[in-house]
């Protein structure tokens, strides 16, 4: 079975400081990582997808994720945080077709 | 491209009745469909696989016959919530799987459901 550990509830930073947003996964076959962004009320949005590529993803709005086998993680970052990006973010793995969602993190940006 | 849109966007109804939720691909057709309730401050959870032409398939705990799902079309399913009440209030979000990319799935807006 598939499953997200998603460490963190709330991670707070402020405007222009990096962004990292920790997730772990566990899969009994080669997973599919998704990293979904949620605003408040409304749907998901995809930041990026691991697909057994490249294990460095680069996705919208300046996010990228690196997908490391050996720590089962696929850890989300951002260089230099904005206010916009303040919202509630999903890691997901892919199994059997459906998606499992982690529990979510907050992100709280300060001026 | 691959949009996905829901209808409506918000809905409040009275406790006893039926409140029904539109799910459309904008423009791919969708064999697969599915439907997420998600509560406040919580992650999606995920209540049925919808599959164009044939029955739903229900997860775990899912009340098959309070949460009907129709996926009549290959650009349209539907969520029927019978007999609402206001435990039923919540955010429901549809995504539709791309048809060439098993494992990619699009998103609607979310519908947001109170009952009163």
């Amino acid at each position: 079975a598939q499953s997200v550990t998603q460490l963190g509830s709330h991670v707070s930073v402020s405007e222009g400081a990096l962004v990292l947003l920790r997730c772990n996964y566990s899969s009994s076959v080669p997973p599919y990582l998704f990293w979904y962004v949620q605003y408040p009320n409304q749907g998901l949005q995809l930041l990026l997808k691991y697909t057994s590529a490249a294990t460095l993803v680069k996705g919208i709005n300046g996010f990228e994720a690196e997908f490391k086998k050996s720590e089962t993680s696929f850890h989300l970052t951002k260089p230099s945080a904005h206010m916009s990006d303040a919202a509630e973010y999903f890691c997901a793995v892919s199994g059997f077709q459906k998606l499992v969602f982690g529990t979510g993190t907050r992100l709280l940006v300060s001026p | 491209g691959a949009v996905v849109s829901q209808h409506p966007s918000r809905v409040i109804c009275k406790s006893g009745t039926s409140v029904k939720i539109e799910c459309r691909s904008l423009d791919f057709q969708a064999t697969t469909m599915f439907w997420y309730r998600q509560f406040p401050k919580k992650s999606l959870m995920l209540m049925a696989t919808s599959n164009e032409g044939s029955k739903a398939t229900y997860e775990q705990g899912v009340e098959k016959d309070k949460f009907l799902i129709n996926h009549a079309s290959l650009t349209l399913s539907t969520l029927t919530v019978t007999s609402a009440h206001p435990e039923d209030s919540s955010f429901y979000i549809c995504s539709a799987r791309f048809p060439t990319v098993n494992y990619e799935q699009y998103f609607g807006p979310g519908t947001r459901l109170t009952v009163t």
